[in-house]
């Protein structure tokens, strides 16, 4: 399966905005899904087919896409973003192969 | 509440096995796919394995295949993994996650697993 690749840290003021890219040939092909993880706690899905936020997500997280690059975006970011996000790529309902990316520690300073 | 619980992690040699179990509750297993991931520290989350609505169709991350069976009890409302022939490597956080229409939109609490030499 191919890989994707996102940088391994991201670090930001509060009130700044921070973006994380994922690079990865199935993106080309592929919905990509975004996923916040804080330690000791199970993995939430903030961002589904590129674009688009599940309503309990707030509106400060967005997406993009563009070839084989997708892009988190979290406009006015606050101390409560402070995660690893993963990028992942893949049908989960199908028989495509499901892929994450190594995740990027997002620390906000 | 929508609820994922993993249970029957532990702590054991390389070359055991062990039976992860994930049970749902809240709304019906049957209607969704499931599928298994792994946090370790150092490599993030990977993906392990999928289970489809009725268990016929099952996949595995290449490291494991061979290794781990997955299988469903849709009654029981129940997803279990058969973890085979553990290697120090399959150390890790083992999330059940729930496939949607919005990507994995519920995940379990995790389950250690701790293989040792």
């Amino acid at each position: 399966s191919s890989a994707l690749t996102q940088p391994p840290s991201v670090s930001v003021s509060p009130g700044q905005t921070a973006k994380i890219t994922c690079t990865g040939e199935t993106l080309a092909n592929s919905y990509s899904y975004w996923y916040q993880h804080k330690p000791g706690q199970a993995p939430v899905v903030v961002l589904f087919q590129d674009t688009e936020r599940p309503s309990q997500i707030p509106e400060r997280f967005s997406g993009s896409s563009s070839g084989t690059t997708v892009t988190l975006t979290i406009t006015g970011v606050q101390a409560e973003d402070e995660a690893d996000y993963y990028c992942q790529s893949g049908d989960s309902s199908g028989t495509s192969d499901v892929v994450f990316g190594g995740g990027t520690k997002l620390t906000v300073l | 509440e929508e609820q994922l619980v993993e249970s029957g992690g532990g702590l054991v040699q390389s070359g055991e096995s062990l039976r992860l179990s994930c049970a749902a509750s809240g709304f019906s297993l049957s209607m969704y796919w499931i599928h298994w991931v792994r946090h370790s520290p150092g490599k993030g989350l990977v993906w392990v394995s999928r289970i489809d609505r009725d268990g016929t169709r099952t996949a595995f991350a290449d490291p494991v295949q061979g290794r781990f069976d997955v299988s469903r009890d849709n009654v029981k409302q129940t997803v279990f993994l058969q973890m085979n022939a553990l290697r120090i490597e399959d150390t890790g956080t083992y999330f059940c996650s729930r496939a949607g229409t919005q990507g994995f939109d519920l995940w379990g609490q995790g389950v250690q697993v701790t293989v040792t030499s």
